[in-house]
């Protein structure tokens, strides 16, 4: 299995801008989740998904923040528009229903806000 | 209000030796423990994990201690190799929610 996938690894993009992140979960795994890692806070939980579903959106920071799962094999993390705060990197992970807390990590996007 | 937390921010051990990285928690509701490690520009990745209802698991040159009195874990690895050098997280879940909270990581460098 090629493990977790995140498009693209690296985005840079200006105040404002809308910005989309893109992620392929291991197949056959239940549960999908986004976190974002920063200096300040560290890796902190945005939202989770079960079979396609938004579970928890508490840590989504705002409402310029927006996560889709159309589908089990894909998943978006939207921003619009953009700020220089939102400059992190932003990870996803997933994980099967028989042990939903090991669960696998992407190797991130690193977003720049300029 | 941080409720998993690794105070030593970097931990320097000689390559042989023992390495231990601590972690304190505040959730009483966490079912699980996990440590996860981190090598530069990739995605943690899962190392070893007990059950609340656990005190000791041990995987290899791994071994996890969980002191719910205290709410205090530990990662022990022995001996430590030069491949071990990287930031460790150490990691809650459970509480009524299935995403991990994570501490702020340790950075840990294997001198030789």
């Amino acid at each position: 299995d090629a493990g977790v996938i995140q498009s693209p690894r690296h985005e840079v993009t200006e105040m404002g801008q809308e910005v989309t992140l893109r992620c392929k979960p291991i197949s056959g795994h239940d549960y999908l989740f986004w976190y974002r890692q920063t200096m300040m806070r560290g890796l902190e939980l945005l939202i989770y998904f079960n079979n396609n579903v938004p579970i928890d959106d508490s840590g989504m920071p705002e409402d310029r923040f927006s996560a889709k799962m159309p589908n089990a094999s894909f998943s978006t993390l939207k921003i619009q528009p953009s700020e220089p705060r939102d400059s992190a990197v932003y990870f996803c992970a997933s994980s099967s229903r028989w042990s939903s807390y090991e669960q696998y990590f992407g190797p991130g996007t690193r977003l720049t806000v300029t | 209000d941080q409720q998993v937390k690794q105070n030593s921010p970097s931990l320097s051990v000689q390559e042989g030796r023992i390495s231990i990285l601590n972690c304190d928690y505040t959730n009483s509701m966490f079912d699980y423990f996990l440590w996860y490690k981190k090598y530069p520009a990739e995605g943690p990745t899962f190392l070893i994990s007990i059950s609340s209802i656990k005190d000791k698991n041990e995987d290899g040159r791994f071994t996890v201690f969980l002191n719910k009195s205290a709410k205090h874990l530990s990662l022990h690895i022995v001996p430590s190799q030069p491949g071990d050098s990287a930031v460790y997280f150490c990691a809650g879940e459970g509480g009524g929610a299935d995403g991990l909270t994570f501490g702020k990581g340790t950075h840990l460098i294997i001198q030789p």
